[in-house]
C-alpha cells in the first residue's frame, strides 16, 4: 500500500548548524508534499508544502527539495536555533486524495 | 481567525466503555478530517469528510468507531467499546478543500483506555 519512509528518526545538532531531514514515497501520483512541525504536546503545524510542479521551495531558514524521479523528498533548516527542537513530519498525497504522514523526525538542537 | 477546536482536551476510560469527541472546524472548511496519533508515530487519517458526506473511511474500524458530521460543519468520533490498544491522541483537522491545501489541526484529544 502507500507508504512514506522518513530518516533519521531522532536528529541532534548544534546550534547554528544545519538540520536535513529524508522522506521517500511509494505512490508515483504523489503531487503534493506538507512538512509539519509538532512541538510536545501541541498540534502539528504546516512548515513549508511543495507541489510536483517545482524542484526547490525556500521560505527564510527552511527549504524543501524534491525529486520526482526517484521519488524522495528532503527538509532542510539552516542556522537551527534550540526553538527548532521539535517533531518534524513529513507527508505526501495519494491518489486517492489521502495525507500519508511519514514517522516523524525528533530534532534536538543544543545551544 | 478561529482554529480548529476540539473537546475534551483528555479523557481516561475503561476498556469497553465508550467516549464520544468533539470537533469544530475552522468556519468555511468544508474538508474535516479524523486522525488517530499514536505515542511516537505520525498521524493516521481514520475518516476525512467534504461537506457532510465521507470521502474517505478506509481505515477506519467500523466495529467500534463511528463519525458523523451532520449539516456539514461540527463533527463527533465516537468509539464503542473502547479498547487499550486505542489509546491515543485523536486529532481533527480541517481544510478549506480537499487534502491538497494545508490542513489546520485542533488541539487533539489524549485517551488513555486503562
Amino acid at each position: 500500500g502507500e507508504n512514506v519512509e522518513q530518516h533519521p528518526s531522532t536528529l541532534s545538532v548544534q546550534e547554528g548548524d544545519s538540520a536535513v531531514i529524508k522522506c521517500t514515497y511509494s505512490d508515483s501520483a504523489s503531487n503534493y508534499f506538507p512538512w509539519y512541525k509538532q512541538e510536545l504536546g501541541k498540534r502539528p503545524q504546516l512548515i513549508i508544502d511543495i507541489r510536483s510542479n517545482v524542484g526547490e521551495k525556500k521560505d527564510q531558514r527552511i527549504a524543501v527539495t524534491l525529486n520526482k524521479t526517484a521519488k524522495h523528498f528532503s527538509l532542510h533548516i539552516t542556522e537551527t536555533q534550540p526553538e527548532d527542537s521539535a517533531v518534524y513530519f513529513c507527508a505526501a498525497i495519494n491518489q486517492g486524495g489521502k495525507l500519508i504522514f511519514g514517522q516523524g523526525t525528533e530534532l534536538s538542537v543544543k545551544p | 481567525e478561529a482554529g480548529v477546536a476540539q473537546s475534551p482536551r483528555y479523557k481516561i476510560i475503561e476498556k469497553r466503555q465508550s467516549v464520544a469527541f468533539w470537533c469544530n472546524p475552522i468556519s468555511g472548511h468544508a474538508t474535516l478530517y479524523w486522525y488517530q496519533q499514536i505515542l511516537g508515530q505520525g498521524p493516521k487519517l481514520l475518516i476525512q469528510f467534504q461537506n457532510n458526506g465521507v470521502v474517505d473511511d478506509s481505515q477506519l474500524p467500523k466495529d467500534r468507531f463511528s463519525a458523523e458530521r451532520l449539516k456539514g460543519v461540527d463533527s463527533t468520533l465516537k468509539i464503542q467499546p473502547a479498547k487499550l490498544e486505542d489509546s491515543a491522541v485523536y486529532l481533527c483537522a480541517s481544510s478549506l478543500q480537499g487534502s491538497g491545501y494545508e490542513q489546520y489541526f485542533g488541539p487533539g484529544t489524549r485517551l488513555t483506555v486503562t
